[in-house]
């Protein structure tokens, strides 16, 4: 599967937007990108996932560049429950052992009031 | 509709115990997932169910650890004589898995066991 970067930590207010940006510069084109986060103490919660298109949904919108090559998820209004380890993978949509999810150290997002 | 349940939410155990952990999965998920997370570590793959078989137990890490699966829905992972570093948060998670379109996975809460 392609690696993906994320920053090690981000802050943000509570209300603002909250722009979590991912490289995955070798992405093939079978991947997707997939989000995921993990509140302390809590399962992986998805997010959100997309190929080529930007994507919305009811917890936020995923921003994929036109080379595909990186990403930015947008929690529009953060509140405090947003505060979380954020992760960004990319997996192909079949073939293989794609279903061995892998999680990278992630983007630590935390709220502030 | 309802998510992925685990139960237990929290097993302390002592060292040489047997342990059953079990996972119930969205309705109509026909696959199912067993993955660890040890503390600060990222996710380990353990095994994945296509309804009641097994295709892949590869990521077991011996042979005190086992899983199955009945009537195409619950799940159980039991670990034999537990040791100190079976620790770890044990979580399930399940997918439709239907072949041509994205497979995404649902989570559990997970099960923290302390192995003392």
């Amino acid at each position: 599967d392609a690696k993906t970067t994320q920053p090690t930590s981000m802050d943000c207010a509570e209300g603002r937007a909250a722009n979590l940006p991912c490289n995955h510069s070798t992405i093939s084109g079978n991947e997707y990108v997939y989000w995921y986060r993990q509140i302390h103490s809590q399962g992986p919660q998805y997010i959100i996932h997309g190929l080529k298109n930007n994507e919305t949904n009811e917890m936020a919108s995923l921003i994929i560049t036109e080379d595909r090559k990186s990403s930015t998820l947008i929690l529009p209004h953060a509140t405090l429950r947003d505060t979380a380890v954020y992760y960004c993978i990319v997996r192909p949509n079949s073939g293989g052992s794609n279903y061995k999810l892998t999680f990278g150290k992630g983007t630590l997002l935390t709220v502030n009031p | 509709g309802a998510g992925v349940s685990q139960s237990p939410s929290n097993k302390v155990t002592e060292k040489g115990k047997d342990v059953e952990l079990r996972c119930d999965p969205i309705s109509g998920h026909t696959a199912l997932y067993w993955y660890r997370q040890s503390l600060g570590q990222g996710l380990e793959f353990l095994i994945y169910f296509q309804g009641n078989s097994a295709p892949d137990k590869s990521g077991l890490p011996s042979d005190r650890f086992s899983a199955e699966r009945t009537g195409g829905s619950v799940s159980t992972l039991t670990i034999q004589r537990t040791q100190q570093e079976d620790s770890a948060v044990y979580l399930c998670a399940s997918s439709l898995r239907l072949s041509g379109s994205t497979d995404t996975q649902y989570f559990g809460p997970g099960t923290r066991l302390t192995v003392l």
